[in-house]
Formats: structure tokens, C-alpha cells, sequence
């Protein structure tokens, strides 16, 4: 049991590069959450899923994408990354009702 | 949108001190999270509090949920070294979305 899984740990993008952050977790959880990480910021949504083929926004979606074509994976895309999404990544994971996500040990990024 | 708001940003005790770290809704909430994130780590899940006025003790750790399912604190008593992190609260009020507080860095001196 793995948990929740996040690939890459490390990633330096130039500016207008894409990339997706790839997240799986093996818990069978039904919710999965993407959060930015920034100094200062605490953590910010986002962008979010409630089961497989159902996404929603969440505090800061632009310049992102995801799908959840699977209940185990939930990558995130940058389509044009800028400077701005230079910031640590958590994936997290829940199941359904209440109780507490489970998150992976991050991606750091850079855009330069 | 709903905001989570916590104070204070940062606190630094001696070891055996206590420590609080409050937390404000702008909405009603569904249920509150408390996690710890320690430098360079994840934040790992703490409690969960879900009625009103509810109180919840872990060891040294006693959280509580206000009335108006409003507010909510986090109290450590007689600090220790290994408390040193981050506290972050975090509430929902759909049952799906979590947002989080900017959270409290907690140091600890020796």
C-alpha cells in the first residue's frame, strides 16, 4: 500500500513549456485534490475531483488542466508553464464522506 | 468564496509553553481539519471535527469547534521540540472541496 504517489519529486520547466504532473494513489479513495504550495500562501486548491469523469475548480484553476479518467490517477497539466506556477505541488486523497485526505510527498517546480 | 483565515502566522515558545493557533470561517462549515506539515514535508491529517462545539484531545493536542461551527483552535500543551511544523486548518462547507487556512509556523527552543 503506496498511498498516494507523485512523479516527478523535481521539475525545471522554461517558460512556455508544457508538463503533467502525474498523482496515483492505491487506496481506492474516490477524491483526489490538486494544491499549490507558495511561501506565505498556505496551500490553495487548485483543482479537484469527486470520482472518475468528474473534475471542478477549485481556488486557482487557470493555466491548468486535469481529468480523472480512472479512480487511481488524477494527473494535472500545465499547458504553457510561467514563472508564476513556480510553487510546490501536493496531490491528496479521500474517501468518500467525511474524513481526512492523504497527501503525496509533493512535485517541486521551477519555471524559469 | 469561502475563506479560511488562522492566527497567528507565526509563534515561537520555549519548550514547555503552550500554544494556540486559531481559525476562521467567513461561512458556516460542514466539518474542520487540522493538519501538521513539518519543514520540508506533507502536511499529514490531525483530527476532524464535525459537530458544533465539539472538543477533541490528542495527548497534548485539544481541539475545538465552535458553536457556530464558525471557528475553530487548535491548543498544545507543554510544548515540546518535536511540535515544530506548521498547523494548518482547513474547512469545507460542501463536503468536497477542502481550503485551507495560510497556516502557523510553530517553533519550538530547547
Amino acid at each position: 500500500n503506496a498511498g498516494v504517489t507523485q512523479t516527478p519529486k523535481f521539475q525545471v520547466l522554461k517558460t512556455g513549456q508544457s508538463m503533467t504532473l502525474q498523482c496515483a494513489q492505491d487506496m481506492n479513495h474516490e477524491y483526489m485534490s490538486w494544491y499549490r504550495q507558495d511561501p506565505g500562501m498556505g496551500l490553495r486548491l487548485i483543482h479537484y475531483s469527486v470520482g472518475a469523469g468528474i473534475t471542478d475548480q477549485g481556488e486557482v484553476p487557470n493555466g491548468y488542466n486535469v481529468s480523472r479518467s480512472t479512480t487511481e490517477d488524477f494527473p494535472l497539466r500545465l499547458l504553457s508553464a510561467a514563472p508564476s506556477q513556480t510553487s510546490v505541488y501536493f496531490c491528496a486523497s479521500r474517501t468518500v464522506g467525511f474524513g481526512g485526505y492523504t497527501f503525496g510527498s509533493g512535485t517541486r517546480l521551477t519555471v524559469v | 468564496g469561502q475563506q479560511v483565515m488562522q492566527i497567528p502566522q507565526y509563534q515561537h515558545v520555549q519548550e514547555g509553553e503552550d500554544f494556540t493557533t486559531y481559525c476562521n470561517s467567513s461561512t458556516t462549515l460542514s466539518n474542520i481539519q487540522w493538519y501538521k506539515q513539518r519543514p520540508g514535508g506533507h502536511p499529514v491529517f490531525l483530527i476532524q471535527l464535525v459537530k458544533s462545539g465539539e472538543v477533541k484531545k490528542q495527548k497534548r493536542l485539544t481541539f475545538q469547534f465552535g458553536e457556530a461551527k464558525k471557528n475553530s483552535s487548535l491548543h498544545i500543551t507543554a510544548t515540546q521540540t518535536t511540535d515544530v511544523g506548521t498547523y494548518f486548518c482547513a474547512g469545507s462547507n460542501s463536503g468536497y472541496a477542502l481550503n485551507f487556512g495560510k497556516g502557523t509556523s510553530l517553533l519550538v527552543t530547547p
